[in-house]
């Protein structure tokens, strides 16, 4: 199992430039989210799904879009950067049927938009 | 509203010290997880340990000890004699159940460093 995987690792754009985050994960898990870190944040959800087909705004959607074709990939799309998202970015996945199922985080994106 | 509050932006301590990570959480659900998570220097989220809201008995997991009381709302976290490789910030969360509500509230972290 490779758990969840995250590409690229870093990141720079210029302000304006569109791009995608890719996140997959091998768990079969229903759960994906995707989080930003900022210093002194602590980690934000910025949109998730509960499966296929479906997904849904966390507190800091803007500026951001998602999709999920698959139960393996969550994709983040950044659709006009800006420098306030430069951030870390954390995709994670769990099963459904519980809050008490472990989230498992992928290793992070660092982006910086100049 | 949920939220998760670390007072503690920054402890410092010197090798084999004792010390207590401080998480307080509010939620009117009476049913939730709570969390802990290490992140290294390297970057990585290190899950530690959950705890559901239906079992308050404390947790010690070698020199890792956890103290969950839902009278204060409050699952704080203790390493005992702690070793240079504790440093590293650490993450509270609260998970509580179904739709959005899936997801994890963190707070915004202590940074612990341990000196040698």
């Amino acid at each position: 199992n490779a758990g969840v995987t995250q590409t690229p690792k870093f990141q720079v754009l210029k302000t304006g430039q569109s791009m995608t985050l890719q996140c997959a994960q091998d768990m079969n898990h229903e759960y994906m989210s995707w989080y930003r870190q900022d210093p002194g944040m602590g980690l934000r959800l910025i949109h998730y799904s509960v499966g296929a087909g479906i997904t849904d705004q966390g507190e800091v959607p803007n500026g951001y879009n998602v999709s999920r074709s698959t139960t393996e990939d969550f994709p983040l799309r950044l659709l006009s950067a800006a420098p306030s998202q430069t951030s870390v970015y954390f995709c994670a996945s769990s099963y459904a049927g519980g809050p008490g199922n472990e989230q498992f985080f992928g290793p992070g994106t660092r982006l910086t938009v100049l | 509203a949920q939220k998760v509050t670390q007072a503690q932006t920054e402890i410092s301590v010197v090798e084999k010290e004792d010390v207590t990570l401080d998480c307080v959480y509010e939620t009117r659900d009476t049913t939730y997880y709570l969390f802990w998570y290490k992140q290294p220097p390297s970057g990585e989220l290190v899950f530690l340990i959950r705890r559901n809201s239906f079992d308050e008995q404390n947790e010690i997991s070698g020199r890792y000890s956890w103290n969950f009381q839902k009278s204060t709302s409050s699952f704080n976290f203790t390493i005992t004699a702690s070793q240079v490789v504790d440093s590293a910030v650490y993450f509270c969360a609260l998970r509580l159940y179904g739709g959005s509500q899936g997801n994890l509230i963190f707070g915004k972290g202590t940074k612990l460093s341990v000196k040698p």
